[in-house]
């Protein structure tokens, strides 16, 4: 039992290059959600998922992509890194709003 | 839409003292979520309080939920270092709608 796992744990990227960040879960929520967390910040949700085959925008979706693959799966695309995309990714699931168990969390940089 | 705030930003305390974070939404909350992040790791849930007026305790830590349910604040007695960390609040408008974090609340301990 996992729990919620994210990969890349570190990357580093160019500006203009595109990259996915993978989140699976086996908790068999039906929730799940991507958060940025940039130095001293709070956590921004930037999309989220309610069920299988729904997502919506959170309050930084700008500049990013989502895909709900199935109930485990939720993964998160820059289509063209800035700089300003630099921070630290957490993707977390949970069943409906209740609480909520994330992932390690992946550190972006974005030169 | 939804804001939620927490005050203070940052507290440092001699060990041993008591702190108090307080979390204030500007909408009615379904439920309240409380989760505390050691420096360089991920969230981790501490609690859940979905009653109006609800107070809950786990050893060293009290939490409340407002009797209108947009207000809470956590009470750790006697700090210790292992308390360090940032505690954010969290809650959703409704139970599957999305979960809206607070900034956090960093607390240090001096020994």
């Amino acid at each position: 039992n996992a729990g919620v796992t994210q990969t890349p744990k570190f990357q580093v990227l160019k500006t203009g290059q595109s990259m996915t960040l993978q989140c699976a879960q086996d908790m068999n929520h039906n929730s799940m959600y991507w958060y940025r967390q940039d130095p001293g910040m709070g956590l921004r949700l930037i999309y989220y998922s309610a069920s299988e085959g729904t997502t919506d925008k959170g309050e930084v979706p700008n500049g990013y992509n989502v895909s709900r693959l199935n109930k485990r799966e939720f993964s998160l695309r820059l289509e063209s890194a800035a700089p300003s995309q630099t921070s630290v990714y957490f993707c977390a699931s949970s069943q409906a709003a209740y609480e909520q168990y994330f992932g390690p969390g992946t550190r972006l940089t974005v030169t | 839409g939804q804001q939620v705030m927490q005050i203070p930003q940052y507290q440092h305390v001699q060990e041993g003292e008591d702190f108090t974070t307080y979390c204030n939404s500007s909408t009615t909350l379904s439920n309240i979520q409380w989760y505390k992040q050691r420096p360089g790791g991920h969230p981790v849930f501490l609690i859940q309080l979905v009653k109006s007026g609800e107070v809950k305790k786990q050893k060293r830590l009290t939490f409340q939920f407002g009797e209108a349910k947009k207000n809470s604040s956590l009470h750790i007695t006697a700090t210790q270092t292992t308390d360090v960390g940032t505690y954010f609040c969290a809650g959703p408008v409704t139970s599957y709608d999305k979960v809206i974090f607070g900034p956090g609340t960093s607390l240090s301990v001096i020994p």
